[in-house]
């Protein structure tokens, strides 16, 4: 199993709901990460785990809160977001954090879309 | 500060070869990544150098010079499918991936 897996493929929500964006991967890596990307711009890197702890938050507003809750899988929990905040999002993950060179594995992304 | 330059539309015709450059200005260098991706969709893995020189893969190769901060992604025989846009993005001292605005690919018949 060579992928990332990302749940749902779309989502539209309101600005006062509540919803988790999932990911998953079992190629083993220890470093899972989440970014937001705007329509022709690159990903923005928004937060990374290292060995399921968190390592990097990109000053990202606290409306999106992040879990890992196993090496496995990772969730991003959304709560009052903006439209502004509507984006693709995507996670990825590789073999380990520090390693130097490892290359991120994206999944399909979350199309997200705040009304 | 950090910054990546590429070109930001290229037009090529279906069966030529492309070549992509990228500069980079970055605070220290860990490697160069090449992603593609097509809209809509999750940029997908295509080349790493972090030593001077080409690396080969297929129909597409990618070079390095890191005394001149300097990268392209060449493309051979083009194809329809290969209409996307191409990202370079460098990892810099921390680990982290500092990414190009991205070239957009357009390929015609």
């Amino acid at each position: 199993d060579t992928e990332v897996t990302q749940t749902p493929k779309h989502l539209v929500m309101g600005m006062t709901n509540k919803k988790s964006l999932k990911c998953e991967q079992h190629m083993g890596h220890r470093a899972m990460y989440w970014y937001k990307q705007k329509a022709k711009k690159p990903p923005e890197l928004m937060f990374v785990y290292s060995y399921e702890k968190l390592s990097i938050n990109e000053s990202v507003p606290s409306r999106f809160s992040p879990e890992c809750p196993n090496s496995s899988l990772l969730n991003l929990h959304l709560h009052a977001l903006q439209p502004e905040d509507s984006a693709l999002y995507l996670c990825a993950s590789s073999p380990t954090p520090l390693g130097g060179g490892e290359t991120q594995y994206f999944g399909p992304g979350t199309r997200l879309l705040v009304l | 500060g950090q910054n990546i330059d590429q070109p930001t539309e290229m037009t090529a015709t279906e069966g030529a070869i492309v070549q992509i450059n990228c500069t980079y200005q970055t605070s220290g260098f860990n490697g160069l990544f090449w992603y593609q991706q097509h809209a809509g969709e999750a940029p997908t893995f295509l080349s790493y150098n972090v030593l001077d020189g080409l690396e080969e893969k297929g129909r597409f190769s990618s070079f390095l010079s890191r005394s001149k901060g300097y990268s392209y992604l060449l493309l051979k025989e083009l194809q329809m499918k290969d209409s996307a846009s191409y990202l370079c993005a460098v990892m810099d001292s921390n680990y982290q991936l500092i990414w190009g605005a991205g070239t957009k690919l357009i390929i015609k018949p």
